[in-house]
């Protein structure tokens, strides 16, 4: 069964201390790994799609790298403005469907 | 820019009410999709639909059903509330169709309806 992890489930940072979330997954074939941004009281917004080991994205402050067995996403010298729930989600190959599956998220507080 | 507007931002409701959940996009998605959201859970596929008519359950499909009768719209209905149905649900939508083995494209949410079932 897929399962994706994401850790730490909270992470609380001074403004300018740059550090990166974990995205950890088990699928019998990776199609696409997805990571969104969640603000309080909103959906998810769609942030990168990464599809093959080594492959990196960047936007802004945020920067995604994938392995074969989870992914990270950097955030550097981040602002109080990227206080937001990270979410990371897999597309297995196998489920003829597509359907994604979410980690739980990693609520990130960025203070001044 | 893709819009998914889903009518109510929060309601309650109570035990054995049957309750509509609706959700629209505007950018001729062909698939659309239920999810609940609830704390260290994460996302969890409820139902999703790929075309007019068309439904297929997801992961936790029990104590709900679905209506997508225009392409635009799509309904998730609880035939009997219960509370252990108080959540975040989120609808989404994606244009991939029926060949999603050979497209990978993002989801587009909304904003979410926090349902309180008392």
């Amino acid at each position: 069964e897929d399962q994706v992890t994401q850790s730490p489930e909270a992470l609380r940072l001074q403004e300018g201390e740059s550090s990166s979330l974990n995205c950890s997954y088990t699928v019998s074939g990776l199609r696409g790994l997805f990571w969104y941004r969640q603000d309080p009281g909103k959906g998810p917004e769609f942030l990168f799609t990464l599809y093959s080991a080594g492959e990196e994205k960047e936007k802004e402050r945020l920067k995604a790298t994938l392995t074969k067995k989870e992914s990270f996403l950097h955030i550097t010298a981040p602002k109080p403005e990227d206080s937001a729930t990270y979410l990371c989600a897999v597309h297995d190959l196998t489920d003829s469907w597509g359907k994604l599956q979410f980690g739980a998220g990693t609520q990130v507080v960025v203070t001044p | 820019d893709v819009k998914v507007t889903q009518s109510s931002r929060y309601l309650v409701k109570r035990t054995g009410e049957k309750v509509f959940l609706e959700c629209v996009q505007d950018m001729d998605h062909e698939n659309m999709f239920w999810y609940r959201q609830d704390p260290g859970l994460g996302l969890r596929l409820i139902y999703f639909s790929y075309d007019v008519k068309m439904k297929e359950k997801g992961d936790i499909p029990e104590g709900y059903s679905v209506s997508r009768e225009k392409k635009e719209r799509f309904s998730l209905i609880l035939e009997s509330a219960s509370t252990n149905q108080t959540s975040m649900y989120l609808c989404a939508s994606d244009p991939s169709g029926q060949l999603l083995r050979s497209y990978n494209s993002p989801l587009h949410f909304g904003n979410g309806t926090r349902l309180t079932v008392t």
